[in-house]
């Protein structure tokens, strides 16, 4: 499976926007590019997906570099809420039952 | 909107116990997985069920068994349990119609303690 690259931590101030990065050199043509984010003593939550162009949704958006071997979640204003573990994570398409592959993510602190 | 649900939220075994993790996924999905996370880890993919067939196996000891039910409902079934084991177990369920992989939805979380 192709492999991502994400920092181990990252510091926010409140209310300012966040761009998480995540490099994916070996992605495949058919991987979608998903993130989750776990809160502390929560489970994993979806946060947005693509595959090639960028994506937005009430979350966050989702900025694809051109040759897809990179990303970046962006969440426009952070709040305190907004603290977690976020997981950039490979998945490919048209596979049922696919399991996710949690890994490296970054550890986002927001700062009040 | 509804909801995973898993049950107990809770749960303290001895070791060389059995214990026996139960999930509810959203009404209308028909796919359920299984998700251990130890203390400071991050979450592994154990086992998935597609229409109540395994349809994908992860890193799960061979003392642990899971199944789906008609009702699309699973339990995840511990036994001998050891020291290790003790770690907080996700269920997540998604749409799987078609075959087209979808987002995953996961429950709160069974915190499993073995003493």
């Amino acid at each position: 499976d192709a492999k991502t690259t994400q920092p181990n931590s990252m510091e926010s101030n409140e209310e300012e926007p966040v761009h998480l990065p995540c490099n994916h050199s070996t992605i495949s043509g058919t991987d979608y590019i998903h993130w989750y984010r776990q809160l502390p003593s929560q489970g994993p939550e979806y946060v947005i997906h693509g595959l090639t162009s960028n994506v937005n949704n009430r979350m966050a958006s989702l900025a694809i570099a051109e040759d897809r071997k990179s990303s970046t979640l962006i969440l426009h204003r952070a709040t305190l809420r907004d603290a977690a573990v976020y997981y950039c994570i490979l998945r490919r398409k048209f596979n049922a039952g696919n399991m996710l592959t949690f890994g490296g993510g970054t550890r986002l602190m927001v700062k009040p | 909107a509804a909801g995973v649900i898993q049950s107990p939220r809770h749960l303290i075994k001895e070791k060389r116990e059995t214990a026996t993790l139960k999930c509810y996924p959203i009404p209308r999905h028909d796919t359920v997985y299984w998700y251990q996370q130890g203390p400071g880890q991050d979450p592994q993919f154990l086992i998935s069920f597609y229409e109540k067939m395994q349809s994908d196996k992860g890193s799960i000891p061979d003392r642990f068994s899971a199944q789906q039910f008609s009702d699309y409902h699973s339990e995840l079934n511990m036994s001998s349990l050891e020291l290790g084991d003790s770690a907080l177990y996700f269920c997540a369920s998604s749409l799987e119609a078609g075959g087209f992989t979808d987002t995953q939805y996961f429950g709160p979380g069974t915190r499993l303690t073995v003493l």
